[in-house]
C-alpha cells in the first residue's frame, strides 16, 4: 500500500507558465516533506523541503505548499524553464519511523516546452 | 570536489553471478544508503549504515549484502539470490547518523543488467 502517491506520471507545461506537481500521503505523523529532481541516468538532487509545522516554503522559483488536513503536498515552479524538465519525486520523512527510511513517491515527469 | 562516486556506471551480469557495486564518498558523512529504482517506480531502500561497522536492512534487502569497513565506502553486492536484479542502483549519504531533515546526497547511479 503506497504511503506516498504522485498520481500524475507526467506533466507538460509551456515555458514561462506555472508547473504544479502534486503529492498525497497517508500518514498524518510524517514530519518532513521533500522534493527531489532527477535527470535521466543521474542521481536525484535535493530541491526543496518543508517541515510539518509550516504550510509554505519558498526558494526562488520553487515553492512547496503543505496542506496537512488534506494530507497533500504540492510543488509550484514559476516561471517554468526548459531546464526544469526532469522527474520530480516527492518524499516524506517520519522521525518516529526507521532512521534510514525516506519514503519516495513514484515520480512525475515534467516536460517544459519552449 | 566533494561528492559521491559510484562505479561502474553500467554493468552486465550473467544469471547466477554475484556482482559488487562500489560507492565512495568524500563528504565526511556518517550515514550511507543504497536505493534501487525500477522504471515508473519510486526509490526503494535496500540497506543503510549510520556508522562504520554497522548497517541495517531496508525494505528490500533480500538478495543483497553490504559492508561498511570504512566511513568513505559502502559497497553493495547483488547476489545470485536476488530474483530480479536488473535495475538502476543509487548510493546516497547524509550528514549525521540519522535523517534529521531528509536531505540525501546521491551518486550518479549504476545500471545493472542481467543477461
Amino acid at each position: 500500500d503506497q504511503q506516498v502517491k504522485q498520481n500524475s506520471p507526467s506533466l507538460s507545461v509551456q515555458e514561462g507558465r506555472i508547473s504544479i506537481l502534486n503529492c498525497d500521503y497517508t500518514n498524518s505523523m510524517f514530519d518532513y516533506f521533500l522534493w527531489y529532481k532527477k535527470y535521466p541516468a543521474e542521481g536525484p538532487t535535493f530541491l526543496i523541503s518543508i517541515s510539518s509545522i509550516k504550510d509554505k516554503n519558498e526558494d526562488g522559483r520553487f515553492t512547496v505548499f503543505l496542506n496537512k488536513s488534506a494530507k497533500h503536498l504540492s510543488l509550484h515552479i514559476v516561471p517554468s524553464q526548459p531546464g526544469d524538465s526532469a522527474v520530480y519525486f516527492c518524499a516524506v520523512l517520519n522521525y518516529g519511523g526507521s532512521q534510514g527510511n525516506l519514503i519516495f513517491g513514484k515520480g512525475t515527469k515534467l516536460s517544459v516546452k519552449p | 570536489d566533494g561528492g559521491i562516486t559510484q562505479s561502474p556506471k553500467y554493468l552486465f551480469r550473467k544469471e547466477g553471478q554475484n556482482v559488487t557495486l562500489s560507492c565512495e564518498q568524500n563528504l565526511n558523512h556518517d550515514a550511507m544508503y543504497w536505493y534501487r529504482q525500477d522504471p515508473g517506480q519510486g526509490l526503494r531502500l535496500i540497506y543503510y549504515s549510520q556508522i562504520v561497522n554497522d548497517f541495517q536492512k531496508g525494505d528490500i534487502a533480500e538478495g543483497y549484502s553490504v559492508s561498511r569497513e570504512k566511513k568513505e565506502s559502502f559497497p553493495l553486492t547483488v547476489t545470485s539470490a536476488q530474483k530480479n536484479p536488473t535495475a538502476f542502483y543509487l548510493c546516497a549519504s547524509s550528514i549525521g547518523q540519522g535523517l534529521s531533515t531528509g536531505e540525501l546526497f546521491f551518486g550518479e547511479g549504476s545500471r545493472l543488467t542481467v543477461l
